[in-house]
């Protein structure tokens, strides 16, 4: 299995929106509703912001949402905030397997 | 609520098995609507799933590390351990350990704060 594909980077100024893609396969990303983002700051560990593509777990700011069109997923952020500058990546589960994708740093201008 | 907590070695020498356990505290392992897993995640780099395991003991893994990779429950102590043989400096690496929903498959909502393990002689 290969890893997900993601943009390295992207940044945006508060209150701004972004958008993180993911791409993958008909394997994975285009195979099932199961696509995963978590946020990751510095020394800590990763936070689920939202699962099955678009859910988000209770907590998490509607600001965050997520969406796929076929073999690609996205995280949006809307109204950028500063404390939303960390790493995200996402994930798919695939036959029996999860797979990551490379992450992507978020700077916030 | 539900926490987990990695622990086990910091330091493995190359070409030894490399064990690792996570103690879930506040909540049974024997949920049936969870897997629980191992991640973890190179100095600097990305994420990486390890594998997952059932509270009966049913796995699932990387297949990439499959041949060096043994995930085992133990219910009575509401803990889940990981072994990786063989080990190379490739492996060092912070590890994590996760809940994972059956239902989201691949979601881990809960995780460790996770632990590094240096492989070095």
């Amino acid at each position: 299995q290969s890893a997900l594909t993601q943009p390295a980077s992207v940044s945006g100024s508060p209150g701004q929106s972004i958008t993180i893609s993911c791409t993958g396969t008909s394997s994975d990303v285009g195979g099932y509703n199961y696509v995963s983002w978590y946020q990751q700051h510095p020394g800590k560990a990763p936070k689920l912001m939202i699962y099955e593509v678009s859910n988000r777990p209770s907590g998490v700011p509607d600001r965050f949402s997520g969406s796929k069109s076929g073999n690609t997923a996205s995280l949006t952020i809307s109204g950028l905030q500063a404390e939303d500058e960390a790493d995200y990546y996402c994930s798919s589960y695939t036959s029996s397997s999860v797979v990551f994708g490379g992450g992507t740093k978020l700077t916030v201008l | 609520q539900l926490q987990l907590q990695e622990s086990g070695p910091g330091l493995v020498k190359p070409s030894e098995t490399l064990s690792l356990t996570c103690t879930v505290s506040g909540g049974s392992i024997s949920s049936s609507s969870y897997y629980w897993g191992w991640i973890r995640q190179p100095p600097g780099k990305g994420l990486e799933w390890i594998g997952s395991i059932y509270y009966s003991g049913s796995t699932y893994y990387n297949p990439s590390l499959k041949s060096r990779v043994t995930i085992s429950v133990d219910t009575s102590k509401n803990q889940f351990s990981l072994k990786l043989s063989s080990v190379t400096a490739a492996d060092t690496a912070v590890y994590y350990c996760a809940r994972q929903g059956v239902s989201s498959r691949g979601a881990f909502d809960i995780w460790g704060q996770g632990t590094m393990v240096t492989v070095s002689s």
